[in-house]
């Protein structure tokens, strides 16, 4: 079965850099999550989307932004980097109201 | 405001021996109520879910979970541990009553399970 799928797996930025992290849902589910999770944290909730409208906003910077497209996918922009933006940084889909499943992640390096 | 807590960083058993992982929640309504779990640089993989209807969910994996309304408990449980159910396990609660449809993550108990 189609997971949801994040690219890049891997991404090395260097301070004050931008970045653009980018999910492909499972077809035909509504809603996209991101989520960060630092070392030895939990996921914590940036942003969502509904039907490619934003649904609900988290403790998301306001360095980034995030938006979906016509195709579901959606890109989460990230500018102005710091050091403490290290994390691993996870997307998600689901219907709505469904249980979300997650991709593999991007693990995003300041350096 | 929803939230769950997981009071243990860590848990220790035996191969073959039963396990459980606890989680409590809090929600103004009715939980809807997940398991995860998270391998080294892996997503988190959907375990099981608790909607409504029979207290004790069955999941992937061998693992199962009750539901206890009035502990306001959702622990994850198995009868015999496997060294690969080594991981890190996330509970999650969305408030059902809620306009948001997000679920909220606990901080994650890591699971050793010695040979």
């Amino acid at each position: 079965a189609a997971g949801v799928i994040q690219s890049p797996r891997h991404l090395i930025k260097e301070k004050r850099e931008t970045a653009t992290l980018k999910c492909y849902p499972i077809p035909r589910h509504d809603t996209v999550y991101w989520y960060q999770q630092g070392p030895g944290q939990d996921p914590q909730f940036l942003i969502s989307f509904y039907e490619k409208m934003q649904s609900d906003k988290g403790s998301i910077p306001d360095r980034f932004s995030a938006q979906q497209f016509s195709d579901y996918h959606s890109e989460l922009n990230m500018s102005s980097l710091e050091l403490g933006d290290s994390a691993l940084y996870f997307c998600a889909s689901s219907l709505q109201g469904g249980e979300a499943f997650f991709g593999q992640g991007t693990r995003l390096t300041v350096v | 405001a929803q939230s769950v807590a997981q009071p243990e960083d860590q848990v220790n058993v035996a191969e073959g021996n039963p396990l459980t992982v606890k989680c409590t929640y809090s929600v103004s309504g009715n939980p809807y109520l997940f398991w995860y779990v998270q391998y080294p640089n892996r997503g988190l993989q959907f375990l099981l879910k608790y909607i409504t209807g029979d207290n004790l969910v069955k999941g992937s994996y061998g693992f199962e979970a009750e539901f206890n309304k009035s502990q306001t408990s959702f622990h994850l449980k198995k009868p015999s541990a496997l060294v690969s159910d080594s991981a890190l396990y996330f509970c999650a609660v969305r408030d059902m009553a809620g306009g948001s449809y997000i679920p909220t993550f606990g901080r994650g108990t890591s699971l050793i399970v010695h040979p």
